[in-house]
């Protein structure tokens, strides 16, 4: 089976800085996503990592090292509005770009 | 343009009737997925079709039956399903073969009474 770890919670104030780690042990890699997913919403894409090394975008970072089975998701300047469940997903090698799913974060921004 | 649309946005079905989920998408994508997500879970893989053609089941029961008619639409058929399968039912779908990113629908939030 695959082994897609994150933390369950994380809260943090309006502002701050927020990193959601992800560790994978899975049978096989092709790449790294992260999605976002608002309560009863459908996820929505925020970042794809297949080679080692931080990808920015905007107040979003996200950083793979396939060495250590390793990911994280940076958000910075954090909004009311960036609280919601965020889902770390491995690509498994496979002809049709299967998707293993991790419990999903969920993050809740304070005033 | 990203947008995959799904049809109907909630649907209440006994367990006798049949009823089907409509996904739609307009940007080319040759691979399609159905999902189901229970609340405070990550989405679980149902079926993949690549080029039209069934290419994973992920031992999901006969109860649903997955349907594409051509490279824009795919159905989820639904018959005799057992409240344990209330859950919100996303569709996704992805180039497949340039890059492989799936982009989700809505999704139809379903209630089995």
């Amino acid at each position: 089976g695959q082994n897609i770890d994150q933390p369950t919670e994380m809260t943090a104030t309006e502002g701050a800085i927020v990193q959601i780690n992800c560790t994978y042990q899975t049978s096989g890699f092709n790449g790294l996503f992260w999605y976002q997913q608002h309560a009863g919403e459908a996820p929505t894409f925020l970042s794809y990592n297949v080679l080692d090394g931080l990808e920015e975008k905007g107040r979003f970072s996200s950083f793979l090292s396939r060495s250590k089975g390793y990911s994280y998701l940076l958000l910075k300047e954090l909004q009311m509005k960036d609280s919601a469940s965020y889902l770390c997903a491995v690509s498994l090698p496979s002809n049709d770009y299967k998707l293993s799913f991790g419990a999903g974060t969920t993050v809740t921004v304070r005033a | 343009d990203t947008e995959v649309t799904q049809t109907p946005k909630h649907l209440v079905m006994g367990m006798t009737n049949k009823k089907s989920l409509k996904c739609e998408q307009h940007m080319g994508h040759r691979a399609m997925y159905w999902y189901k997500q229970k609340a405070k879970k990550p989405p679980e893989l149902m079926f993949v079709y690549s080029y039209e053609k069934l290419s994973i089941n992920e031992s999901v029961p006969s109860r649903f039956s997955p349907e594409c008619p051509n490279s824009s639409l795919l159905n989820l058929h639904l018959h005799a399903l057992q409240p344990e399968d209330s859950a919100l039912y996303l569709c996704a779908s992805s180039h497949r073969d340039r890059e492989e990113t799936q982009y989700f629908g809505p999704g139809t939030r379903l209630l089995v009474l």
